[in-house]
């Protein structure tokens, strides 16, 4: 059993088109990370949410505590776009992160 | 430097032999995170510090595995008698404050022959 569910595993956009990745966890959680992984191996984080929503740029965060659930959204998607998006929760207080196993999108021009 | 720094970047090491990663986290920041990524494979979380205690290293594949951080700064993984398994990347992040946003250095490669 997956603490972190992420879907889908794989997707292809065309350039443009709105995109959504969602991920469901099972644990008690203080707050969700979503990051992307470049093709050339480099992580970054790009959002820490506990509740609500969170936008930066063309990316927009959600997560509902009630649900275990939380989505990441991409409008107007680029070819730069194109990376692996991972969800992670840390389990508190041990520090430990149980990640996804992460959605590989494609956005073609 | 600005970021989360570790070295070597590359390693390749014959089996049995020893290897100590280091990660340079930055400067202030109190959490440290070490994690591994096998080849097509996701993230997995191998230890965390707060400061320079761990407070669970269950994480560790084996006990061919250690950790230390020292001065609330840099950290050193080792890994004893390597296996061929043990060829992954490795990632070092580091937080302001335990489970904040992450910055990731560029990892080490480890390739054991």
């Amino acid at each position: 059993k997956n603490e972190v569910e992420q879907s889908p595993q794989n997707l292809t956009a065309q350039e443009g088109e709105f995109i959504t990745i969602n991920c469901s966890y099972s644990v008690g959680i203080s707050a969700l990370h979503w990051l992307q992984q470049h093709p050339g191996g480099g992580i970054v984080s790009l959002f820490m949410l506990s509740s609500g929503k969170k936008k930066h740029g063309r990316l927009i965060a959600t997560i509902n505590i009630q649900e275990k659930h939380s989505s990441l959204h991409i409008t107007a998607s680029h070819p730069r776009d194109s990376a692996v998006y991972i969800c992670a929760v840390p389990l508190m207080p041990s520090g430990q992160f149980y990640f996804g196993t992460g959605t590989s999108l494609t956005v073609i021009p | 430097g600005a970021g989360v720094s570790q070295s070597p970047s590359n390693k390749v090491t014959e089996k049995g032999k020893d290897v100590e990663l280091r990660c340079d986290p930055i400067s202030g920041h109190t959490a440290l995170y070490w994690y591994r990524q096998s080849l097509g494979q996701g993230l997995e979380f191998l230890i965390y510090f707060q400061g320079n205690s761990a407070p669970d290293k269950s994480g560790l594949p084996s006990d061919r595995f250690s950790a230390e951080r020292t001065g609330g700064s840099v950290s050193t993984l080792t890994i004893q008698r390597t296996q061929q398994e043990d060829s992954a990347v490795y990632l070092c992040a580091s937080s302001l404050v335990q489970g904040g946003p992450q910055h990731f250095g560029d990892g080490t490669r480890l390739s054991i022959l």
